[in-house]
């Protein structure tokens, strides 16, 4: 059973160019995660969706950055006009329920570095 | 306002001993607690989670322990190994609908052969 899938693994974009990043959940999974890791830092929680939904951003910053969940295909995490402030891990995670409050299983992560 | 606090040091320990690291926070009332390991370059990889109403959850050669009162969660792990020797994450659930986890900054372990 495959775990989650990230892609690219390293990505590098100039300032003003647009970075998206995709994560593929485990098998069955319906539940999609968002962290970001800054260098130093622990992970922070930027969004939560499920299925066509967007059920919390609360961790998004408010501009430039957006994400999505269709029906079919993966998750996609998009920044726009990248800075150099992005350069960071992101990690995508899944879980198949949240009502047991179920474990959360993360990808290998995207490393952004914006030159 | 709301901490999760790991021992920012990096721990050293012998090969053989056990391992204890300390996960404290302030202000949140989490329905349960996990552990995570990760290695540089790497994800996070899920180790054990513990619910507020356990107090001791085991896995082999790990231990956690939740303790609501002082708002504190300890991992062990009992004869270490080199292989140990990672960053472990403690998570949270912020107890509110939706389930995301809020990270404390890990503790970086060091067993030594």
């Amino acid at each position: 059973n495959a775990g989650v899938m990230q892609n690219p693994r390293h990505l590098v974009r100039r300032r003003g160019q647009e970075a998206r990043l995709r994560c593929s959940p485990m098998k069955g999974h319906s539940h999609v995660y968002w962290y970001r890791q800054l260098p130093e830092e622990g992970l922070k929680f930027m969004v939560y969706l499920q299925k066509e939904n967007i059920i919390d951003e609360s961790g998004m910053p408010k501009e430039r950055f957006s994400a999505e969940f269709p029906k079919e295909g993966p998750s996609i995490l998009r920044i726009q006009q990248v800075v150099r402030g992005d350069s960071a891990a992101y990690f995508c995670a899944s879980s198949l329920e949240t009502s047991g409050r179920d474990t959360q299983y993360f990808g290998p992560g995207t490393r952004l570095t914006v030159l | 306002s709301q901490k999760i606090e790991q021992n920012s040091e990096a721990l050293n320990i012998q090969e053989g001993k056990t391992a204890t690291l300390t996960c404290n926070y302030t202000n949140y009332s989490p329905a349960y607690l996990q552990w995570y390991r990760q290695d540089p370059g790497r994800g996070p990889v899920f180790l054990l989670l513990i619910r507020e109403n356990e107090k001791e959850k085991r896995k082999e050669r790990l231990k956690v322990t939740f303790d609501t009162t002082l708002k504190q969660s300890l991992f062990h792990i009992t004869a270490s190994q080199p292989a140990d020797s990672a960053t472990y994450l403690c998570a949270l659930d912020d107890g509110g609908a939706t389930n995301k986890l809020i990270f404390g900054t890990g503790t970086l372990l060091a067993v030594q052969p």
